[in-house]
């Protein structure tokens, strides 16, 4: 399967740790973006790379927050002095074309 | 703000007959309209998309109608069957934005047999 793949699937944290997601995208797919989910709500956007260069960030990304792509492959997402308010479904997803994305299936993060 | 918005939380809808899933926007700027479908613990699917150059577009059992002057668009699923039961999200993008998708809140449909 060539899809998008996310590690890890759950991660349970307690408040005040540093938690980091990894993201491999579509082998081909140029774009690579990461969102949030929380309950009842639809995926909100966080931020946006094509190839190595993190071209958008969402106001919902704080300083807390950092992501990176380097060379172009895959991403990481770092949440530093995790709150309970950042406990939500981390997706990431992959384009080629505009518009069109293809999501994995999302990392769940539990903050005690 | 939300720019997409799905005012129908849940639809419930009979096995067989037609599944209207609505949704509106705010943003003139938006230009790509698409529908993902989305189950538990899963990340969404993209179901189909139409550009604003268009104001339909036919996949199958699925057609996407876009009203540009109303910023309303529509999702039609006919015949609807029991696998069709998910939660059903409307995103948009403009490409100024690096076409990154702006979601509504979804909506849940239940197909019944």
């Amino acid at each position: 399967d060539t899809g998008v793949s996310q590690d890890p699937r759950h991660k349970i944290t307690k408040r005040g740790q540093n938690v980091t997601f990894r993201c491999d995208p579509i082998s081909e797919h140029n774009r690579l973006y990461w969102y949030r989910q929380t309950l009842g709500q639809g995926p909100e956007f966080l931020t946006y790379f094509q190839n190595e260069a993190q071209l958008e960030k969402s106001r919902l990304l704080s300083d807390r927050f950092s992501a990176e792509r380097p060379k172009g492959s895959f991403s990481t997402l770092e949440i530093q002095r995790t709150e309970q308010g950042d406990s939500a479904m981390y997706l990431c997803a992959s384009s080629l074309i505009a518009g069109e994305l293809f999501f994995g299936s999302g990392t769940q993060l539990s903050v005690l | 703000d939300q720019q997409v918005k799905q005012n129908s939380p849940s639809l419930s809808v009979q096995e067989g007959r037609i599944s209207i899933l609505n949704c509106d926007y705010t943003n003139s700027m938006f230009d790509y309209f698409l529908w993902y479908k989305k189950y538990p613990a899963e990340g969404p699917t993209f179901l189909i998309s139409i550009s604003s150059i268009k104001d339909k577009n036919e996949d199958g059992r699925f057609t996407v109608f876009l009203n540009k002057s109303a910023k309303h668009l529509s999702l039609h699923i006919v015949p609807s069957q029991p696998g069709d039961s998910a939660v059903y999200f409307c995103a948009a993008s403009a490409q100024d934005s690096g076409y990154a998708l702006n979601f509504g809140k979804g909506t849940s449909l239940l197909v019944t047999p």
